[in-house]
């Protein structure tokens, strides 16, 4: 079984201001790892994932991620956040192989962007 | 090249009605999952679907739900005898294989509510 965590309901930020969202997870296989934003009344879009390779992963509207193995981690990070980012983020992740593909996501949490 | 579809995107039950959400997948998409979301929460897989089989069901509450995916038409997912505590929102995602690290690409939702 697979479980997703993150630790941080709301984050409240200044614009300009750099952000980090937690997200740690517990599985007993590999798994693969991603973030999703969704902004109010929409579905969800894909920021970003790691498959494999670098730890370090970039993705859409300046957001990047590192997986980290040893903590069991994969916090997102802006260097630098606007008005628009305000949104939902979701970290989840799915089993390697096989056709279990269902993606199991955290809690969600609301970032908040303020001038 | 549309994306998901969904609909309708706002549907209202009273107790006891049924209700039937509709996804249509991207085109060239075979495969279709089911995650409902309550308020506050993440979302929750519910299920998943390729043409006309059902592969991994174990997100569905073991009664009134029910979801199929004809081999013409959209996928379909059924609550029989809704209740309140089946408000929430309803999100349909789909990609082109199997496999964990193809992205599953999300509608924008049907947000159901039981009165």
């Amino acid at each position: 079984a697979q479980s997703v965590t993150q630790l941080d309901s709301q984050v409240p930020v200044f614009e300009e201001a750099p952000v980090e969202l937690r997200c740690n997870y517990s599985s007993s296989v590999s798994v693969y790892l991603f973030w999703y934003v969704q902004y109010p009344n929409q579905g969800l879009q894909l920021l970003l994932k790691y498959l494999s390779g670098s730890t370090l992963v970039k993705g859409i509207n300046g957001f990047e991620a590192e997986f980290n193995k040893s903590q069991t981690s994969f916090h997102l990070r802006k260097p630098s956040v606007h008005i628009s980012d305000t949104a939902e983020y979701f970290c989840a992740v799915s089993d390697r192989g096989g056709t279990a593909s269902k993606l199991t996501f955290g809690t969600g949490t609301r970032l908040q962007v303020t001038l | 090249n549309a994306g998901v579809m969904q609909n309708p995107r706002h549907l209202v039950r009273r107790r006891g009605q049924e209700a039937r959400l509709r996804c249509s997948p991207m085109k060239g998409h075979s495969h279709v999952y089911w995650y409902r979301q309550l308020p506050e929460e993440g979302l929750k897989f519910m299920v998943y679907l390729q043409k006309e089989n059902i592969i991994d069901e174990s997100g569905m509450p073991k009664e009134r739900f029910s979801a199929e995916f004809p081999k013409e038409g959209p996928s379909i997912l059924r609550i029989q005898q809704v209740v309140r505590g089946d408000s929430a929102a309803y999100f349909c995602a789909s990609s082109p294989g199997a496999s964990s690290f193809y992205e599953q690409y999300f509608g924008p939702g049907t947000r159901l509510t039981v009165t």
